[in-house]
């Protein structure tokens, strides 16, 4: 099966500064590359995803880019806020998700 | 509509009890999924069905045991749990089960077995 890792397990960053979240994965037929934002106690929401046949994507503030040949992909975050801190997963899927170990993002104002 | 709904939000149980966990969603998704997460761990697969049939059980241990009624419904029923199944209870569901699109969670189920 598929085997997802994910760093760092903890960021802390200064409000307005960037963070970087880096993932590898194992199986080379994943095509499907999300990533999940999770506050205390509540779901994981989509915050931004990309699939194999493209090598980076953005939204506002946050980017994914994905290196197929090396297989991994990151997450950035620009111009960090406060409501950024949460638990960032990022998962593989071929047909089924196979989430990273997670990273705690704290954001210092 | 784009939410998943779960129920309970929050169910304390003894280990001799009988209870269900119900997850409902209305996107037309054909696949749904039964997470476990333990604090500070990143959502477990325990079940997966596509077209209301189970199609992946991660050997997942009898006495959690998953029914699919029909296309929006999702069932857990639980029974002689013990006290390390206390964990949030995540429902999910997606366009299918080809695994290239978004996964959409419900609230989760915060279960606590005594």
């Amino acid at each position: 099966g598929e085997n997802v890792e994910q760093h760092p397990s903890t960021l802390s960053v200064q409000e307005g500064d960037s963070a970087v979240i880096k993932c590898t994965y194992s199986d080379s037929a994943s095509n499907y590359f999300p990533w999940y934002k999770q506050e205390l106690g509540k779901r994981p929401q989509l915050i931004i995803d990309i699939r194999s046949n493209v090598g980076e994507k953005k939204d506002q503030r946050i980017a994914v880019t994905l290196n197929k040949t090396a297989k991994h992909f990151s997450l950035h975050i620009t111009e960090t806020q406060p409501e950024d801190s949460a638990v960032y997963f990022c998962a593989a899927s071929q047909n089924q998700f196979y989430f990273g170990t997670g990273t705690s993002l704290t954001v210092i104002p | 509509d784009t939410e998943v709904t779960q129920t309970p939000k929050h169910l304390v149980m003894g280990m001799t009890n009988k209870k269900s966990l119900k997850c409902e969603q209305h996107m037309g998704h054909r696949a749904m999924y039964w997470y476990k997460q333990k604090a500070k761990k990143p959502p477990e697969l325990m079940f997966v069905y596509s077209y209301e049939k189970l199609s992946i059980n991660e050997s997942v241990p009898s006495r959690f045991s998953p029914e699919c009624p029909n296309s929006s419904l999702l069932n857990l029923h639980l029974h002689a749990l013990q006290p390390e199944d206390s964990a949030l209870y995540l429902c999910a569901s997606s366009q299918d089960v080809q695994g290239n699109t978004e996964a959409f969670f419900g609230q989760g189920t915060r279960l606590t077995v005594v």
